[in-house]
């Protein structure tokens, strides 16, 4: 089946610091969704990329979409301590609108 | 967007036995989704949830396992039937609109002794 493969699997930065996490399929996906989940916490929806080369900003994160839609990358700049948790990267399939989920990239930041 | 409470928040069981999960959503919606996330692990999906019919099963999920029910649009259940230690795991409900993004439950966390 479609499977969403997503690195690094953990980060430690120090505060202030870049990071980014990367999903790459060997298929094309019909569109991406990153969702973060805080420690102890439940999924939350971040954004939704659906067009090839997409790029789009929230504040410190920006979030782009391969020109062949096989992957796609999520950066934070400068980060912070309420960064820390896990970030998903997820298909929603077209067929039954359900989400395959990468593995996630745990982010811990150093103050 | 919806806002998703489940029941219990988190329960310790004795193997064999079963526990039912409550997911109740905020507004009426048209998919609803059940998860399960082990220890440190991604999610994945167990099935869906459809109102008015059988819910659609994963692949190495059954329903004998897994029973799901759903009666109207806000409301769903999932049942881990005669439990085993590997079914510790956190369960988490989700819900949507096609197209769309997914709101999810605070989750389930399960522990069988």
């Amino acid at each position: 089946g479609q499977q969403v493969m997503q690195i690094p699997q953990y980060q430690h930065v120090q505060e202030g610091e870049d990071f980014t996490t990367y999903c790459n399929s060997s298929t094309t996906l019909s569109n991406i969704q990153w969702y973060k989940q805080r420690p102890g916490g439940h999924p939350v929806f971040l954004i939704q990329l659906v067009k090839s080369g997409e790029v789009k900003k929230q504040k410190r994160l920006t979030f782009q979409f391969g020109e062949a839609k096989k992957n796609s990358s999520l950066h934070i700049t400068a980060t912070q301590t309420t960064d820390v948790g896990t970030y998903f990267c997820a298909e929603r399939m077209e067929y039954g609108n359900k989400l395959v989920f990468g593995a996630g990239t745990i982010l811990r930041v150093k103050s | 967007s919806a806002v998703i409470s489940q029941k219990p928040s988190r329960d310790i069981c004795q193997r064999g036995t079963s526990l039912t999960i409550q997911c109740q959503v905020d507004s009426q919606v048209t998919m609803m989704f059940w998860y399960r996330q082990q220890p440190g692990q991604s999610l994945t999906l167990i099935a869906t949830a459809n109102q008015g019919s059988e819910a659609t099963y994963e692949s190495g999920f059954v329903i004998d396992k897994f029973p799901i029910s759903r009666p109207n649009l806000t409301f769903s259940t999932l049942t881990v039937s005669n439990m085993s230690p590997e079914d510790s795991s956190i369960y988490l409900c989700s819900s949507g609109r096609i197209y769309n993004e997914q709101f999810f439950g605070p989750g389930t966390r399960l522990t069988v002794l």
